[in-house]
């Protein structure tokens, strides 16, 4: 079965700052996507980034850029100049073919001022 | 204005007594999905459909029914909730099958079962 693990349940950074926000993923699969979602205090569920794993350049919005490690199943995310909107739980998600959407546990971000 | 639609977002209820979360999407989406959120644990995938009449389970079925009779509906049945079924819960849809397309979510419904 394929499992997500985020090992950081709650970060801090100081505005202006960049943090990086780490999830490692277990599959035997080959064709994937990752995502990172963002649910600020309002509960929406918000997609920052998406990457799929068949591109070994790492995908990049704004602020916002993954590190995608496809042999060692990593997929961190980097937010810059991080922002006081930005305090939010951050989901890393993996989504086989076929419609499987697995989510970690969550990140609890606090951007401080 | 694209979205998906939950309703109610805040129900009490008692054990055992039937209810349904409906959700609606208008933007022609095949695929939905049921979450349920908890501390700790992330969202946790109920039942998913891919299309009209086709439903299947995802991680934690049990206690819970669905149906897609109607592309643009798919509620989330719960025949004689218990208290472990106290949660938040989320809809979401997607128009790419299989493709790993973005999930629009609605915006959520706490339940709670006294």
């Amino acid at each position: 079965a394929q499992t997500v693990t985020q090992s950081q349940p709650e970060m801090s950074v100081q505005e202006a700052e960049t943090v990086t926000l780490s999830c490692t993923y277990d599959t035997s699969e080959s064709n994937y996507y990752l995502f990172w979602y963002k649910q600020p205090p309002s509960r929406q569920m918000i997609l920052v980034i998406r990457q799929e794993a068949y591109k070994q350049q790492n995908a990049t919005e704004n602020r916002f850029s993954v590190n995608f490690q496809k042999a060692a199943k990593s997929f961190s995310l980097k937010i810059s100049d991080s922002q006081l909107g930005d305090t939010a739980m951050y989901f890393c998600a993996f989504f086989l073919y076929g419609n499987k959407l697995v989510f970690g546990a969550g990140t609890i971000l606090r951007v401080k001022s | 204005e694209a979205q998906v639609t939950q309703n109610p977002r805040y129900l009490i209820t008692v054990t055992g007594k039937k209810l349904t979360v409906t959700c609606s999407q208008n933007m022609n989406h095949e695929y939905m999905s049921w979450y349920r959120q908890d501390p700790g644990l992330g969202l946790r995938q109920i039942y998913y459909s891919m299309n009209v009449e086709v439903t299947d389970k995802g991680d934690v079925p049990e206690g819970y029914k669905v149906s897609r009779k109607e592309k643009r509906n798919f509620p989330l049945i719960l025949e004689s909730p218990s208290p472990n079924q106290t949660s938040l819960y989320f809809c979401a849809s997607s128009p790419r099958v299989g493709a790993g397309g973005e999930l629009f979510f609605g915006e959520g419904s706490r339940l709670t079962v006294l």
